[in-house]
């Protein structure tokens, strides 16, 4: 696609349920990141994918978190048990390649997280 | 942990007037970026500036960077009411997690017509 997809925009669950959040970046992009970012806060990292593999995962929360690259491609953010705290925009974002001297990373419009 | 400090934390100005944000970091850079954000929710990149670099420009945009003070600030001349957004600074610490951003909590820019 022409940019960073990510679905659903919006959802809303309830304590205690599972979640999935995906992300389809940009075609050919090999570097792949989530963010969280709460109200009037700026993101915050996550997980960083490099191809296939979490290259750095050391953002993620807890252990009812988990994010899976499959193909190298699009990518599911997971959490499991979700908790009132955990609601907030989760942002993912693509690059050609998390390389020396820094590129550039391209938005998705996030998925807002509303636990009830 | 967020690194980077911006301020303030929100500029409130009329068009035409030029816009001045400051950021500040912790720890060395491989590079800072800019970006901004309308309605909390996608990220639109700005601009990049490498730790070896001082002054970028683009368009209506000029961002210093100070790696001996460790901050940087991005300008905004001739603003106009579409420029109100919130900007947020990002800096790549580089190391093993290449492109990994640590951002700022934000300066919110209002542009009155």
């Amino acid at each position: 696609g022409a940019g960073v997809s990510q679905t659903p925009s919006n959802k809303v669950t309830e304590k205690g349920k599972y979640v999935e959040l995906r992300c389809d970046p940009i075609s050919g992009h090999t570097a792949l990141y989530w963010y969280r970012q709460s109200l009037g806060q700026g993101p915050e990292f996550l997980i960083y994918f490099q191809g296939t593999g979490a290259a750095d995962d050391s953002g993620l929360p807890n252990d009812r978190f988990f994010a899976v690259r499959p193909e190298g491609s699009v990518s599911t953010l997971k959490i499991q048990r979700t908790e009132r705290g955990d609601s907030a925009v989760y942002l993912c974002a693509s690059s050609p390649k998390g390389g020396q001297g820094g590129t550039e990373a391209f938005f998705g419009q996030g998925t807002r997280l509303t636990v009830v | 942990s967020q690194q980077g400090e911006e301020d303030p934390q929100a500029l409130s100005i009329q068009e035409g007037e030029n816009a001045t944000m400051n950021c500040s970091y912790k720890t060395s850079i491989n590079n800072l970026q800019w970006y901004r954000q309308n309605s909390g929710r996608g990220l639109v990149h700005l601009i990049l500036i490498r730790s070896n670099e001082r002054e970028k420009h683009s368009g209506r945009l000029r961002v210093t960077l100070d790696t001996s003070k460790k901050s940087s600030s991005l300008l905004i001349t001739a603003s106009r009411a579409a420029d109100t957004a919130s900007y947020f600074c990002a800096t790549d610490h580089g190391g093993t997690s290449y492109g990994k951003l640590t951002f700022g909590q934000g300066t919110i820019l209002t542009v009155h017509p």
